[in-house]
């Protein structure tokens, strides 16, 4: 059963354009979101998070958007700088079960120079 | 502050040994959670400790698993006896317990320990 989902597995885009990941989840009890990256032989590291009360987080680059109805986020990069090519990983939370963290197969997103 | 640390970075071991993973969590954090990480996958949570106790070891695979966290501080996730879809990334990460202030939904992730079971 997997709650939360990441349609797609690799992004490619070029320098300077927008990046945009996509994240499903199933489960509406999720209260909190959070976007990790990921750098080979790394462990991921924490980018940007979303609660459920609000629609959009942005933070300099990036930006978050929430949509509860449709239970779908969305990571926006703009713009795209090579430095970003990783692995993206969308996590959710329970308000429930403390900090644990449900997480998406990931993202790779390449950004050509 | 230092991160969470984590050893070995890598092993490689026959089916049906055994093997240890150790974990240091940043200084404070009451919380520490071990991840299975196989190639093409997000992580899965395999056990989740507040101070010395378990939170959440549903997904934890107690027949050949078993982790242990003495004195609420450092971590060891062992396997015994290791089976080929054991190999994978084992990352520990550790937080704030709920109810911190700002940052305690943030998980801190070690750089993990790579496993690959020949």
């Amino acid at each position: 059963d997997q709650q939360v989902k990441q349609n797609s597995p690799s992004l490619s885009v070029q320098e300077g354009r927008i990046s945009i990941l996509n994240c499903d989840y199933t489960n509406s009890m999720f209260d909190y979101f959070l976007w990790y990256k990921k750098y080979p032989a790394e462990g991921p590291t924490f980018l940007i998070s979303i609660s459920s009360i609000k629609d959009k987080n942005e933070d300099g680059r990036f930006t978050v958007f929430l949509n509860k109805s449709a239970k779908h986020l969305s990571l926006h990069i703009v713009p795209s700088q090579p430095g970003d090519s990783a692995v993206y990983f969308c996590a959710a939370r329970k308000a429930a079960a403390g900090n644990k963290l449900t997480f998406g197969g990931g993202t790779r997103v390449l950004v050509k120079p | 502050e230092a991160g969470v640390a984590q050893s070995p970075r890598y092993k490689i071991i026959e089916k049906r040994q055994s093997v240890a993973f150790w974990c240091n969590p940043i200084s404070g954090h009451a919380t520490l959670y071990w991840y299975q990480q196989i190639l093409g996958q997000g992580p899965k949570l395999l056990i989740q400790f507040q101070n010395n106790g378990v939170v959440d070891d549903s997904q934890l695979p107690k027949d050949r698993f078993s982790a242990e966290r003495l004195k609420g501080v450092d971590s060891t996730l062992k396997i015994q006896p290791a089976k080929l879809e054991d190999s994978a990334v084992y990352l520990c990460a550790s937080s704030r317990p709920r109810g911190s202030r700002a940052g305690a939904n943030v998980l801190t992730f070690g750089a993990g320990s790579r496993l690959t079971v020949l």
